[in-house]
Order: structure tokens, then sequence, then C-alpha cells
């Protein structure tokens, strides 16, 4: 079973705005993670929030969790068209990550 | 560190063959193993977690007579999809266990279309 919900599905915007995308899982966790997946490719890590974090920065990358909603977002900012993929959450519970739904970002140049 | 190669990138079949998939693990033992599948413009789905000799735990609902998963090594699981149907066309991607600070490492996927 997914872990839970995404939105937006899909996301477009301009190259330079900031591209903000919400994750919302069911079961506990120790951490979350953020996947980039190219059309028909291979999935990159992104990002990882522990459990008793609550916020992360990577380069341009900018990571929330809220435990308490049992709720993530990812934030994107200055975006460039190689931005343009889907994103997922992953939430690692004890032994395996479940994906959420993803949301397709397409940044126009 | 921590590659997992997966092959084929892109297999065509014809019903009612068999088609095996192998992840290797290259530079370190992968004790365990996942294997998801992904439809078009969906997530994905867990279908089953290997563990080195052992069998495998399959997901609700994924027959697991359908999707023969083989750990046999501490760098190698296969998942060979028999009697393959259209219905199987899909893309199916491993995962393993790792000692990276994230957990999980990927394979590159695979692109199953069946004719």
């Amino acid at each position: 079973s997914q872990q839970g919900e995404e939105d937006p599905q899909a996301l477009s915007i301009q190259e330079g705005e900031n591209a903000t995308m919400n994750c919302s899982y069911k079961t506990s966790i120790n951490n979350l993670q953020w996947y980039r997946q190219n059309s028909g490719r291979g999935l990159v890590h992104l990002i990882l929030i522990r459990s008793n974090e609550r916020e992360k920065h990577s380069g341009r990358l900018r990571v929330t969790l809220d435990t308490s909603k049992k709720s993530s977002s990812l934030l994107i900012t200055a975006s460039r068209a190689a931005d343009t993929a889907s994103y997922f959450c992953a939430g690692a519970g004890s032994y395996q990550l479940t994906f959420g739904k993803g949301t397709k970002l397409s940044v126009i140049p | 560190g921590a590659v997992v190669s997966q092959h084929p990138s892109r297999v065509i079949c014809k019903s009612g063959t068999s088609v095996k998939i192998e992840c290797r693990s290259l530079d370190f033992q992968a004790t365990t193993m996942f294997w998801y599948r992904q439809f078009p413009k969906q997530s994905l789905m867990l279908m089953a977690t290997s563990n080195e000799g052992s069998k495998a735990t399959y997901e609700q609902g994924v027959e697991k007579d359908k999707f023969l998963i083989n750990h046999a090594s501490l760098t190698l699981s296969t998942l060979t999809v028999t009697s393959a149907h259209p219905e199987d066309s899909s893309f199916y991607i491993c995962s393993a266990m790792t000692g990276t600070p994230h957990g999980y490492t990927f394979g590159s996927g695979t692109r199953l279309t069946v004719v």
C-alpha cells in the first residue's frame, strides 16, 4: 500500500519560480525521503529528514516535516528547466520505504 | 559507492514467455533487496522484499508464482516474470538496503513490454 498522498499531482511553473510539493503519510516513520525521477528512469535520492527534525536544507532544496500532522513539504527554489521531473516522498519505517503518489513538476523555460 | 546495477533496461517479450530481470550490488553486500513496480504516471508499488538465502516476502495481491524472486547471493537478486501477459507490461525497479546515510540505493529500472 502507498504511504499517502502528494499534492499537487502536477505542477507547472516558470523557470526561476519556486516549486512547493506536499506529502502526507499514514504510518509512523523513522525518516522521510524525497526522490526525483526523470521520465522512464530510476530514482535519485534528494534529501532525507529524520522524524526528530523539522526542517532541512540542501542547496536549492528545503524540506519540512510535521510529524503531528504526518506531512512533509519539499521546496525547490529558483527552479530550472532541468528540474522538470516527478518527485516522490517515501516514508521509511523500520524496514522498507513506502512511496507517495508523486508530483509531476514541469518547469517552463 | 553503494551502486545497484539493474539489467536489462528495456525488454520486449512475447505473451507466454518468461523474462528475468537482474539487480546486482556492485560495491557492497545487499542482504535485503526490494522489488517495485511502477505503472505509467503512477508511483512505485512494493512487490516483494528479498533476503539473501531465504524466501521472498510478497506484498498482498502480488502473485508469488508469477513473479519469482531469487536472492541466492549477497550481490544478486533476480525477478522472473513467468508466462508474461500484456498487463504485466510495466516499469520494474529494484533497490537495496545499504550503508549509505539514506539507507537505500535504487537500480535504474527495467521497462518491460509484453506483446
